[in-house]
């Protein structure tokens, strides 16, 4: 199994809404990541974790709370959202956090802030 | 930090033609550079890679060329197919965090 899935797949919420995304991998890597992609734009760094501790918060709102239960899951939870969060987010994962290796993506997961 | 631009932006080219992707980057620290495709709708994903060590590395119709002293890389396509239509990534790492470039939107017109 090389992927990494995420769900759900389209999600559209209200400002004061909460909701989780979700993103899971059996590769058995040590590092996994939420990155923001707006169209036509580059993925950017939100968190990452290594070994299940948070490594890496580019600074990211407190609106967006990242959780790895275990190793193999990744979530994130969002609350009171702003219209410009609309976005795909990607989860990642690689076999170490060296970012010396492959990344590997999941589908992403688009998010609508209404 | 890092900064790595790329160009050109949006890029056309005749099927079978080669396209060129070029990027720079600032820090001469960086020592992992992928390249990832991204096709519409779909996930990114690793085409090639080249580590500092090496100054070059073909995959099939597909090469990647390094210059350390000029700080700048190349993704090389060669008899482009339609399929091969996609945004390309280029990137840089430190070993600490991956550095992406802007993106170049390829199409290649039957």
């Amino acid at each position: 199994d090389t992927e990494v899935t995420q769900t759900p797949k389209h999600l559209v919420m209200g400002m004061t809404n909460k909701k989780s995304l979700k993103c899971e991998q059996h590769m058995g890597h040590r590092a996994m990541y939420w990155y923001k992609q707006k169209a036509k734009k580059p993925p950017e760094l939100m968190f990452v974790y290594s070994y299940e501790k948070l490594s890496i918060n580019e600074s990211v709102p407190s609106r967006f709370s990242p959780e790895c239960p275990n190793s193999s899951l990744l979530n994130l939870h969002l609350h009171a959202l702003q219209p410009e969060d609309s976005a795909l987010y990607l989860c990642a994962s690689s076999q170490e956090y060296r970012a010396s290796g492959e990344l590997f993506f999941g589908e992403g997961s688009r998010l609508t802030v209404l | 930090g890092e900064n790595v631009e790329q160009h050109p932006s949006t890029l056309s080219v005749q099927e079978g033609d080669s396209a060129v992707i070029k990027c720079t980057y600032s820090d001469s620290a960086s020592n992992y550079f992928p390249w990832y495709k991204q096709e519409l709708g779909k996930r990114p994903q690793l085409i090639i890679d080249i580590r500092s060590n090496v100054g070059e590395k073909k995959d099939q119709r597909i090469a990647v060329t390094l210059n350390k002293t000029a700080k700048h890389f190349s993704l090389h396509i060669t008899e482009t197919q339609p399929e091969d239509s996609a945004v390309y990534f280029c990137a840089a790492s430190t070993g600490n965090q991956f550095y992406f470039g802007t993106g170049t939107s390829l199409t290649v017109i039957p």
